[in-house]
């Protein structure tokens, strides 16, 4: 199975940071890289879909980067909607594998 | 309105069975592939199964290989998880995805979208 790693578990930001979330894979996985948010007690929501496209619906200020083996996940100005957990997840090869999340918290 | 919804969770014993549901609405179901991804308390998402639009293919997490079984009903517009042998890991809050296929011809989106709000699954004596 393919291992996703996010860096890092958590962080806290404030309002207005720029906050960058990583994701490595344990193999390339070409492009095949989505991002989730999560808030507490609801289902996760499609943010970034095949590494950089933004899904409908979703800030500008949410972007993605990355290819092969290492991701990333940027909010250039983090708003207070924004705080919750954040899962990436490759779509390369089953079986379908998330990371293991980052919690974005208040400062 | 595209919504999906699960119904069949709740509170089982080990080794037994129970069957969940996901009735979808405002999409063209058949198009969709679904998929069960699990969250047990306070952990992360983990993949559990899959089924393709015409449900002749499915693929399963090797931890539910031979125990679940995933299956549909376009008929209908509705994903169903016959769980069996359940155990006390299988505890999490299911959730059914969907995602898009544009046909024969084209892979699937390989991205998750949309999301059921999830059904709760307590494996406990």
């Amino acid at each position: 199975d393919i291992q996703m790693t996010q860096s890092p578990s958590s962080l806290s930001a404030s309002v207005g940071d720029r906050v960058t979330i990583t994701c490595r894979a344990s193999q390339t996985i070409s492009r095949n890289l989505n991002w989730y948010q999560q808030k507490p007690g609801r289902a996760p929501n499609l943010l970034i879909y095949t590494t950089s496209s933004l899904q409908s619906g979703v800030p500008s200020r949410f972007s993605g980067s990355g290819s092969g083996t290492d991701f990333a996940l940027t909010i250039r100005s983090l708003q207070p909607e924004d705080f919750a957990t954040y899962y990436c997840q490759q779509s390369y090869t089953t079986p379908w594998t998330f990371g293991q999340g980052t919690k974005v918290e208040i400062k | 309105e595209v919504q999906l919804v699960e119904s069949g969770g709740g509170l089982v014993q080990p080794g037994g069975s129970l069957r969940l549901s996901c009735s979808a609405s405002g999409i063209t179901f058949s198009t969709y592939w679904m998929h069960w991804v699990r969250q047990a308390p306070g952990k992360g998402l983990v993949w559990v199964t899959r089924i393709n639009g015409d449900g002749k293919s499915t693929n399963y997490a090797d931890s539910v290989k031979g125990r679940f079984t995933i299956s549909r009903d376009n008929a209908k517009n509705t994903l169903y998880l016959q769980m069996n042998s359940l155990r006390a890991e299988d505890t999490a809050v299911y959730y059914c995805a969907g995602e898009f296929s544009p046909g024969s011809y084209y892979p699937p989106a390989g991205y998750f979208d949309p999301w059921g709000q999830g059904t709760l699954v307590t494996v406990s004596s």
